[in-house]
């Protein structure tokens, strides 16, 4: 299993540039969440879905949108970037079927936004 | 706002027992108590969570108290790559959303192993 992976690894934009980061899980997760983190800061969630057509907003959503039509994708669309949003992005997934409920994290994007 | 309070930061020679520490006085009788780490510039990593038994898993032991207001994470022979930001969560399993079931992150302990 590839687990999670996310692409682009870096990224420049310009300030009012969209672009959308992806995440993929080869895990067969229904659950899966975006998180930020910011220099000497814990991740904050963005948005997070507990399966196919359904998401929901974490603690920091505005600026960014999601979706999921399949298990496996879960994309974070920037519609507008600000340099507000210069971060280092994670997505993570987990089987909610479990009492574990571990969750995996990919290797992270780094944004740049100027 | 993190439900939980570690110290900012700890050191720790190498091959002996990391002691990380966390507060956790408001938790649910539902809530179990989680571990991850965050080696530099990658994604956390699970370490280890329990309800109120003590655990153990082959990366690390959970103690936590009779009271469950405080746990102790334990790296019995920590080693340079231990060297890491350490978590400490609560959050009822299987529920997604809301405080009690996002993995909330605070700032968490930054552990360095010193040779």
């Amino acid at each position: 299993n590839a687990g999670v992976t996310q692409t682009p690894k870096f990224q420049v934009l310009k300030t009012g540039q969209s672009m959308t980061l992806q995440c993929a899980q080869d895990m067969n997760h229904e659950y899966m969440s975006w998180y930020r983190q910011d220099p000497g800061m814990g991740l904050r969630l963005i948005h997070y879905s507990v399966g196919a057509g359904i998401t929901d907003q974490g603690e920091v959503p505005n600026g960014y949108n999601v979706s999921r039509s399949t298990t496996e994708d879960f994309p974070l669309r920037l519609l507008s970037a600000a340099p507000s949003q210069t971060s280092v992005y994670f997505c993570a997934s987990s089987y909610s079927g479990s009492k574990i409920d571990t969750q995996y994290f990919g290797p992270g994007t780094r944004l740049t936004v100027l | 706002d993190a439900k939980t309070t570690q110290p900012p930061s700890m050191d720790c020679a190498e091959g002996r027992a990391a002691n990380l520490p966390c507060n956790h006085s408001t938790i649910s009788g539902n809530e179990y108590v989680y571990w991850y780490r965050q080696i530099h510039s990658q994604g956390p990593q699970y370490i280890i969570h329990g309800l109120k038994n003590n655990e153990t898993n082959e990366m690390a032991s959970l103690i936590i108290t009779e009271d469950r207001k405080s746990s102790t994470l334990i790296l019995p022979h920590a080693t340079l790559r231990d060297t890491a930001v350490y978590y400490c969560i609560v959050r009822v399993p299987g529920i997604y959303g809301g405080s009690q079931g996002n993995l909330i992150f605070g700032k968490g302990t930054k552990l360095s192993v010193k040779p």
